[in-house]
């Protein structure tokens, strides 16, 4: 079955620092999305950005990832963290061929930023 | 105005007990999800419908039961609480299709002591 690896579990940075967080899958369906959502306290899960195009840089709200096919990867970056970024992120994968729209979630990475 | 909202937002159940989680979501999504969240496994998927009338498994169904009486509401049961099922319990709805966003609640924390 599909599955996500995030292999960090806890990333702490310094405010300003840029930020990567770590997302692998594997699918047996050529046609993927992979999806970043974040968690804050005390909120629910929500997108934060979306993407199912090989190798084509996806933003939103200062987050950026790619899509890379050949490496199974959908790393998020942001090339200054804040502290306001503190939050638990995940990476998810649905795929066209079960078509079911459920997605499957990685373990999870939380971010703290720190003064 | 919250569009999946879940009740109740915390449960303290006893062992061998009945649990109803209920979830309504005023999108008018035809899909709709129960996540429990648990540290180490992250988000996993218990059970989801297509629709009113339809419930599926998901990933971990053992000792959950769902049901979708309406396109608004969804419900996750368990019918014999046991400690193992201590989580916080997440509803989501979505349009379906692979690409579909999903919105999730705000989750419901049960602990079966």
């Amino acid at each position: 079955g599909d599955s996500v690896t995030q292999k960090e579990g806890l990333v702490t940075l310094t405010e300003g620092l840029p930020v990567m967080l770590n997302c692998t899958y594997q699918t047996i369906y050529s046609n993927a999305f992979l999806f970043w959502y974040v968690h804050y306290l005390n909120e629910s899960p929500r997108l934060l950005l979306k993407s199912s195009t090989d190798n084509k840089r996806t933003e939103h709200q200062g987050f950026h990832a790619t899509l890379h096919k050949s490496s199974s990867s959908f790393h998020l970056q942001k090339s200054s963290a804040q502290l306001s970024d503190s939050a638990l992120y995940y990476c998810a994968l649905s795929n066209t061929g079960a078509n079911t729209g459920k997605l499957t979630f990685g373990h999870g990475t939380i971010l703290r930023v720190h003064p | 105005e919250a569009a999946v909202t879940q009740s109740p937002r915390n449960k303290v159940a006893v062992t061998g007990g009945k649990v109803t989680l209920s979830c309504n979501q005023t999108n008018n999504h035809n899909n709709m999800y129960w996540y429990r969240q648990d540290t180490g496994h992250g988000l996993r998927l218990i059970h989801y419908s297509y629709g009113a009338g339809s419930t599926e498994k998901g990933d971990i169904p053992d000792g959950y039961k769902a049901s979708r009486p309406s396109q608004e509401n969804f419900s996750l049961i368990l019918e014999l609480a046991t400690p193992s099922q201590t989580s916080v319990y997440f509803c989501a709805s979505g349009d379906g299709g692979a690409g579909n966003t999903l919105y999730f609640g705000e989750g419901s924390r049960l602990i079966v002591v």
